[in-house]
């Protein structure tokens, strides 16, 4: 069974920092992974989604990278701001189902 | 354009109550979700609907029971509710299955079981 941990549970960093995000996953036959960011009382965005070929993918100041034989991923935001402060899950396609399985979450705090 | 939409928004039931929890999408997707999330933890699927007219179970399916009433609507039923089952419950919706990827959240019902 695929199991999926985030590392750091919790991060609170100052506004500015580069910071990273950890996803590991159990199981390396993966169809993609992606990036949720989930604000608090609200749904799950989807922010990005690497394809199993695929190394990486960015969107503006947010980089995935994705490293399956490891299985391992990590979400890096330059120059965090306020704004970003959420809570940021990571979900992986497994191959025999459609249905992804998630992580916990990071819960981040970035203060002015 | 609502995208999904659920209600209600917050609920408080006694134990041994039941209730059922609405989700409605206007997107034309075929297959639609239900997931709970509970405190420190990631989502879990509890049953799915690929297409319209059938459902199938997730990871959590016990004490719950789903309808896919038409194409728009999918509905989450707890017959008894337990205080287990105190959560905040998500439905969502993709195009297809073969997009689950691709799914669209609706923002929650948190559910408190006293």
């Amino acid at each position: 069974k695929q199991e999926v941990t985030q590392i750091p549970a919790a991060l609170s960093v100052p506004e500015g920092e580069n910071l990273v995000l950890n996803c590991s996953f159990t199981d390396s036959a993966i169809y993609n992974l992606q990036w949720f960011r989930q604000d608090p009382g609200k749904g799950l965005t989807s922010l990005l989604l690497i394809q199993s070929s695929q190394r990486e993918q960015t969107s503006g100041r947010l980089n995935a990278s994705l490293d399956k034989s490891s299985g391992r991923s990590t979400l890096y935001i330059a120059a965090s701001q306020p704004g970003d402060s959420a809570t940021y899950l990571c979900a992986v396609e497994n191959g025999g189902s459609y249905i992804p399985t998630f992580g916990r979450g990071t819960s981040l705090i970035v203060h002015p | 354009n609502a995208g999904v939409t659920q209600t209600p928004k917050f609920q408080v039931l006694k134990t041994g109550q039941s209730m059922t929890l609405q989700c409605a999408q206007d997107m034309n997707h075929n297959s639609m979700y239900w997931y709970r999330q509970d405190p420190g933890m990631g989502l879990r699927l509890i049953y799915y609907s690929a297409s319209e007219g059938t459902t199938d179970k997730g990871e959590v399916p016990n004490g719950y029971n789903v309808s896919r009433l038409n194409k728009r609507e999918f509905s989450l039923r707890l017959e008894s509710a337990a205080p287990s089952q105190t959560s905040v419950y998500f439905c969502a919706s993709s195009e297809t299955l073969d997009r689950a990827y691709e799914q669209y959240f609706g923002p929650g019902t948190r559910l408190t079981v006293t």
